[in-house]
């Protein structure tokens, strides 16, 4: 089956700085990849995607990049905002409607005012 | 639009016992939900694909006889828990695809299970 893996683990940054996220995974065939916030106690919440027709994929401050070759694809947030302190999740699914999501094991960011 | 709802928020139940936790997607029909479960600090577990009309996939390691899902229409699937134990407390979450839309899930608020 389908492995990702998350990295890093932690990540802190100063307010105004960018964060990245970098996940691999192993299954060719997955051709969606989507990546999640989520806050202590709360649902994920979808922040951006990505399909594996595209390399690349911003909106405003997040951007998601996809090398199918190496099979990895990672999250970039730039002018970070306290409120960008979260859980970020990526995943990996075949996109249909029966796909199941391979989740990462989650990066807590924490941006520092 | 895309609103995927759960019952309840919170349950507290004694060792035993069972509970039914309700998923409900409250504008779309959803012909695939899925259920996880997330310990504190972890990632997110699939534990089953639950299709409507047919029997839910399993993950491995995950009793079907003790993790009883139903998916009886396309707004609504049940998870219950039988025979509670503390080791089955967790947070439980389930998501949705929209069955005529893109290959997005939308995830329900969780319901957060304590078993005494």
């Amino acid at each position: 089956g389908e492995n990702v893996e998350q990295h890093p683990s932690t990540l802190s940054v100063q307010e105004g700085d960018s964060a990245v996220i970098k996940c691999t995974y192993s299954d060719s065939a997955s051709n969606y990849f989507p990546w999640y916030k989520q806050e202590l106690g709360k649902r994920p919440q979808l922040i951006i995607d990505i399909r594996s027709n595209v390399g690349e994929k911003k909106d405003q401050r997040i951007a998601v990049t996809l090398n199918k070759t190496a099979k990895h694809f990672s999250l970039h947030i730039t002018e970070t905002q306290p409120e960008d302190s979260a859980v970020y999740f990526c995943a990996a699914s075949i996109g249909t409607n029966a796909g199941k999501s391979t989740f990462g094991d989650g990066t807590t960011l924490t941006v520092k005012p | 639009g895309a609103v995927v709802s759960q019952h309840p928020s919170w349950v507290i139940c004694k060792s035993g016992t069972s509970v039914k936790i309700e998923c409900r997607s409250l504008d779309f029909q959803a012909t695939t939900m899925f259920w996880y479960r997330q310990f504190p600090k972890q990632s997110l577990m699939l534990m089953a694909t639950s299709n409507e009309g047919s029997k839910a996939t399993y993950e491995q390691g995950v009793e079907k006889d003790k993790f009883l899902i139903n998916h009886a229409s396309l707004t609504l699937s049940t998870l219950t828990v039988t025979s509670a134990h503390p080791e089955d407390s967790s947070f439980y979450i389930c998501s949705a695809r929209d069955g005529g839309g893109p290959y997005e899930q939308y995830f329900g608020p969780g319901t957060r299970l304590t078993v005494t």
